[in-house]
């Protein structure tokens, strides 16, 4: 059973940084293309960032640019999002999902439960 | 590419059909997909390449269209389709969401 479980979300003030991690399990981790895709509270998704299975390509969302950088670990089966440079916008659940097939990235077809990113003051 | 969905929302009952438009600024030929959100949950992918249906999604989703015009029909909506509905296209960099359609109970 394919199983993703985000952390490291929280409270952070503007300009600060976080963490987040993406444990995934059940599947081949390296083989997959994985996203973060975030939702302000009472607003749609919006995706953020992917990275693909090899660890090669990576793309952002202009919104995050420069300012966040996806990475992961295949031989800890974790995807990681590192945000930097906070702002009051990024408030957001923050999704991890992994891509449905190993040749494209056609959609995601098995998301984590999210976690809670805050900034404020 | 920008990503428009439509209705807003709609009210409908238990037995009837639901149809939402998703339309695009731009074509994505038929790289869009369809994703189902219940309250407080994770969305869960229902459709992908326009048309095929995810592992485990039951035949009265469908989806249709090509291009800049799509469609997601639900033939006859279930207890448990009220939710909110999005599309989402992969045809380019970045990737984009329309804002959604909620499904809610008359």
């Amino acid at each position: 059973e394919v199983q993703l479980l985000e952390s490291g979300g929280g409270l952070v003030q503007p300009g600060g940084s976080l963490r987040l991690s993406c444990a995934a399990s059940g599947f081949t981790f390296s083989n997959y293309a994985m996203t973060w895709v975030r939702q302000a509270p009472g607003k749609g998704l919006e995706w953020v960032s992917l990275l693909g299975g090899a660890g090669g390509a990576t793309y952002y969302a202009d919104s995050v640019k420069g300012r966040f950088t996806v990475s992961r670990d295949n031989s800890k089966n974790t995807l990681y999002l590192q945000m930097n440079s906070l702002r009051d916008d990024d408030t957001a659940a923050y999704y991890c999902a992994k891509a449905l097939m190993t040749d494209s990235v056609r959609a995601f077809d098995h998301w984590g439960r999210g976690t809670l990113v805050t900034v404020s003051s | 590419i920008v990503l428009t969905q439509s209705p807003v929302a709609l009210s409908l009952s238990p037995g009837e059909r639901a149809t939402l438009s998703c339309r695009a600024s731009q074509s994505v030929g038929t790289y869009l997909a369809w994703y189902q959100q219940k309250r407080g949950q994770a969305p869960s992918l229902l459709i992908y390449d326009a048309s095929n249906r995810a592992t485990g999604i039951p035949p009265r989703f469908s989806g249709s269209g090509s291009e800049t015009d799509f469609t997601l029909t639900i033939s006859s909506l279930e207890p448990e389709d009220f939710a909110v509905y999005y599309c989402q296209q992969r045809a380019n960099w970045p990737l984009t969401f329309g804002p959604g359609t909620k499904v809610d109970i008359k």
